[in-house]
């Protein structure tokens, strides 16, 4: 079974702190993202990453920040998390050269920040 | 900005009957495709149909794209309890490189 294993389920984090929400897949994609998703909202591209070491900027990068040091690892870090930071956030990983393919996700981080 | 937008925002129906959502896109795409999304679990993928291709059937799932009108439709038939979820669109516009832009997607019920 193809997997995307992200960190943890549900964070409580205070005002000010650093976060780092973790995501790892086993299929050797070369693509992963990162979604948060709000109601009404529906999903958000913050960053993506096309292979090891590069990243591109989606929807809404500003206050988030991602590392790829390994192919099968992609980390969303929130500098200094903000009350609107308070979300789902969602990894996700596909193959997609062009023409974008189906995308696998893990099963989301709830994120509260007070 | 949201690429696709999902009609009708909920839906609620009885066990047995027929579930049609639909999803109406901006600009020009490669491909759409439609995910479900269990409460407070990550998306699941469930069809891809791409520009070249007016209809796609998955089991109880049938998805029809019509690119003139942009737009897709995504029918379950014979519902279940076990369908109630949230369901969206994705789309791969020619202009958006390796990103899928989501639709903020149809809530359905299925009161058994």
């Amino acid at each position: 079974d193809v997997k995307v294993t992200q960190s943890s389920r549900y964070l409580v984090k205070r005002t000010g702190e650093k976060v780092f929400l973790e995501c790892v897949q086993d299929m050797d994609h070369e693509n992963m993202f990162w979604y948060r998703q709000d109601p009404g909202l529906g999903l958000r591209l913050i960053y993506f990453s096309y292979d090891v070491k590069m990243k591109e900027k989606g929807d809404i990068p500003e206050g988030y920040s991602v590392s790829r040091e390994k192919k099968e690892r992609f980390s969303l870090i929130l500098e200094s998390a903000s009350t609107n930071q308070t979300s789902m956030y969602l990894c996700a990983s596909g193959i997609g050269t062009g023409a974008t393919g189906e995308l696998f996700f893990g099963e989301g981080s709830r994120l509260t920040v007070l | 900005s949201q690429q696709g937008e999902e009609d009708p925002q909920a839906l609620s129906i009885q066990e047995g009957e027929n579930a049609t959502m639909n999803c109406s896109y901006k600009t020009s795409i490669n491909n759409l495709q439609w995910y479900r999304q269990n409460s407070g679990r990550g998306l699941v993928h469930l069809i891809l149909i791409r520009s070249n291709e007016r209809e796609k059937h998955s089991g109880r799932l049938r998805v029809t794209l019509d690119t003139s009108k942009k737009s897709s439709s995504l029918l379950i038939t014979a519902s279940r309890a076990a369908d109630t979820a949230s369901y969206f669109c994705a789309t791969d516009a020619n202009n958006a490189g390796n990103m899928l832009t989501f639709g903020g997607g149809t809530r359905l019920m299925v009161k058994p």
